[in-house]
């Protein structure tokens, strides 16, 4: 099965620092997500990576950067944590894009607090 | 654009009796539409999908949904409801077009309560 590993469930941070969410996926896909999820709002995108290097902006990418040094390895960075970045981070990955055998595999989630 | 709604925010049934969760969508490309279902402290995982193929889609654990144009639905069914069926389901749609192209579009999700 395919393991998309977030590196913590719960973060708790304060305002002004930089936050690294660390995100890694073994079966080698080529393209990573980051969502992020609010109740009543569903998952919104906040960036997506194609191939190593290469990362495009989702629908809500203020405050957010992303690296992606490593096929395996995806990471959201927060630059500046504020406390309207309180959420659910969700990453996942998947193999191809569009198509019948488009899947999206999802970690479990971080649970990052900014106070 | 594309776009999903989903019509309830909470629905709450009872064990054995049938399940409708229902979703509509907006999108001027034919539509790939995805039902994913996340359970408490978990991760979200595919229940179905539709891709153009048939419009009746039967996915795991006893769920199906159909695709119908006219009514620019996917609604989400299951005969009966199991309490393992709690859980937060979500109804997606692919975007297609200069900036959505690559982006899977949530809808705002419908948490499912299954009273024994």
């Amino acid at each position: 099965d395919v393991k998309v590993t977030q590196s913590s469930r719960y973060l708790v941070k304060r305002t002004g620092e930089k936050v690294f969410l660390e995100c890694v996926q073994d079966m080698d896909h080529e393209n990573m997500f980051w969502y992020r999820q609010d109740p009543g709002l569903g998952l919104r995108l906040i960036y997506f990576s194609y191939d190593v290097k290469m990362k495009e902006k989702g629908d809500i990418p203020e405050g957010y950067s992303v690296s992606r040094e490593k096929k395996e390895r995806f990471s959201l960075i927060l630059e500046s944590a504020s406390t309207n970045q309180t959420s659910m981070y969700l990453c996942a990955s998947s193999w191809i894009i569009g198509g019948a055998n488009e899947k999206l595999f999802f970690g479990s989630g971080t649970q990052l607090s900014v106070l | 654009a594309q776009s999903v709604t989903q019509l309830d925010s909470h629905v709450s049934v009872s064990e054995g009796t049938p399940v409708l969760l229902r979703c509509n969508y907006s999108s001027s490309y034919s539509p790939s539409l995805f039902w994913y279902v996340q359970h408490p402290n978990k991760g979200l995982q595919l229940l179905l999908k539709y891709t153009s193929a048939a419009t009746l889609v039967k996915g795991i654990n006893g769920f199906e949904a159909e695709f119908k144009k006219s009514e620019t639905s996917f609604h989400l069914t299951k005969p009966s409801a199991h309490m393992s069926d709690a859980a937060e389901y979500f109804c997606v749609v692919r975007g297609y077009g200069s900036s959505n192209t690559g982006k899977l579009i949530f809808g705002q999700g419908t948490t499912l309560q299954v009273k024994p």
